[in-house]
């Protein structure tokens, strides 16, 4: 069946440094993913989308990189602050099939 | 900002008895989500509701979960009876659309223990 994972559980950067989150799926014909984070305590909230007619996506200090040969995309998060701590998870359209998710701790 | 509102936030409960969440979508938006959350992982689809009309339940336990959404707005989400495995994390989102791509938004979700 259809499936999104994410490659690493956890995640440990310094305050201050790029993240990178990596995110393999299985069904060739998805052409829309998006990207939340989830607070503890809270439910996941959107980050960032991208079709799959594009190869990168920018917003505010985050990136999208989609690769549609490898079937793999990352989000990529410029100085990371104690803020984006937290679990990211990415979710394809349709059922919205979300992966494990990973954790990202933020070291001061 | 609007926001999906859910209520109880923590709900204990004994196993055998029965629970019911509810939700309270953002205005206008006719498209709405029970998800189920167990920890460590990722929320996995309950149900899909366009309006009042029940779109996917495919993943929804009937013998024993039932939802509704009579007015086409708010909506409950009930167990009965509930069973040691259902403390998770039950979480409700909505969108504008349905099938497409559009967000959907989140609401803090009811954190459900079964004891």
């Amino acid at each position: 069946g259809e499936s999104v994972g994410l490659h690493l559980p956890t995640l440990s950067v310094q305050e201050g440094d790029n993240s990178i989150i990596n995110c393999a799926y299985s069904n060739s014909a998805s052409d829309y993913f998006i990207w939340y984070k989830q607070e503890s305590g809270k439910g996941p909230q959107f980050i960032i989308d991208i079709r799959s007619n594009m190869d990168k996506r920018q917003g505010q200090r985050v990136t999208v990189l989609l690769n549609k040969t490898v079937k793999h995309l990352s989000l990529q998060i410029a100085a990371t602050q104690p803020g984006d701590s937290a679990v990211y998870f990415c979710a394809e359209r349709g059922k919205l099939i979300f992966g494990q998710g990973t954790t990202l701790q933020v070291k001061p | 900002e609007a926001e999906v509102a859910q209520s109880p936030r923590y709900k204990i409960t004994e196993k055998s008895q029965a629970v019911a969440f509810w939700c309270d979508p953002i205005s206008g938006h006719a498209t709405l989500y029970w998800y189920r959350q167990i920890l460590g992982q990722g929320p996995e689809l309950l149900v899909q509701f366009q309006d009042e009309s029940v779109v996917d339940d495919s993943q929804l336990p009937k013998d024993r979960f039932s939802a509704e959404r009579l007015k086409g707005v708010d909506s409950t989400l009930k167990i009965q009876p509930a069973e040691l495995g259902d403390s998770a994390m039950y979480l409700c989102a909505s969108s504008s659309r349905a099938g497409t791509a559009n967000e959907q938004f989140f609401g803090p979700g009811t954190r459900l223990t079964v004891l």
